[in-house]
């Protein structure tokens, strides 16, 4: 398994105040995702990055941003958090020669 | 547009009872096929990945095998320790990143 950790785990925040989930793995892996999971839909890509710096929107992009520094850092910012952001979100992560995402333990985020 | 569905929803089995998950899935062109297990309150574990019609994989209890339309992991003699959601997720050709994820079934063993 990929070391995947996503901090924090769970988080109560209120509408209109900006919120960061930090996603940290130590496999030295080029690609990273984000991703949220809600009742009633599958999961749903976010944003991803393919390295440092780079990144590009997935199919849910709207009201997130991501940023890449460093490879093992992914960092997912909600501007302006709103309670349709109230969600769980995994990180996952992947190498260049394989094709499988291997995930994080999630963030449970609620907005209130 | 890419799509990926699960059947049943959900399904109960006794220990011991073998079945099998549906995943069917219409994509532009297949890049690969994936089998996650998911507990609650826990990430996806990957399981397999398929690439071509007529492969298959097995680890224990289970098998994916994948044709042109859709994939099944079938699960022989189930143990409760088996209960949990099964994801399929199909990655496309083209160049996106994207895995395009069925909602999954949520199997039960009971004991």
């Amino acid at each position: 398994d990929a070391g995947i950790t996503q901090s924090p785990r769970h988080k109560v925040t209120e509408t209109g105040t900006p919120v960061t989930l930090r996603c940290h793995q130590t496999e030295n892996h080029r690609y990273m995702y984000w991703y949220r999971q809600d009742p009633g839909h599958g999961l749903r890509l976010i944003h991803y990055s393919y390295g440092v710096k780079d990144t590009d929107k997935g199919e849910v992009s709207d009201g997130y941003s991501v940023s890449r520094s460093k490879t093992e850092d992914f960092l997912l910012t909600l501007e302006s958090a709103t309670s349709s952001q109230t969600s769980v979100y995994f990180c996952a992560s992947r190498s260049s020669t394989h094709n499988e995402q291997f995930f994080g333990p999630g963030t449970r985020l609620t907005v209130l | 547009e890419d799509q990926v569905t699960q059947s049943p929803e959900a399904l109960r089995l006794q220990e011991g009872e073998s079945s099998s998950l549906n995943c069917s899935y219409t994509v532009s062109g297949l890049r690969g096929l994936f089998w996650y297990r998911q507990d609650p309150g826990k990430g996806p574990e990957f399981l397999f990945t398929l690439y071509s019609a007529g492969e298959e994989k097995e680890k224990e209890r289970l098998k994916a095998t994948l044709t042109k339309k859709e994939s099944f992991l079938h699960i022989t003699a189930p143990k409760p320790e088996d209960s949990a959601t099964y994801l399929c997720a199909v990655s496309v050709q083209g160049g996106s990143e994207k895995l395009v994820f069925g909602k999954g079934t949520k199997l039960t063993v009971n004991p």
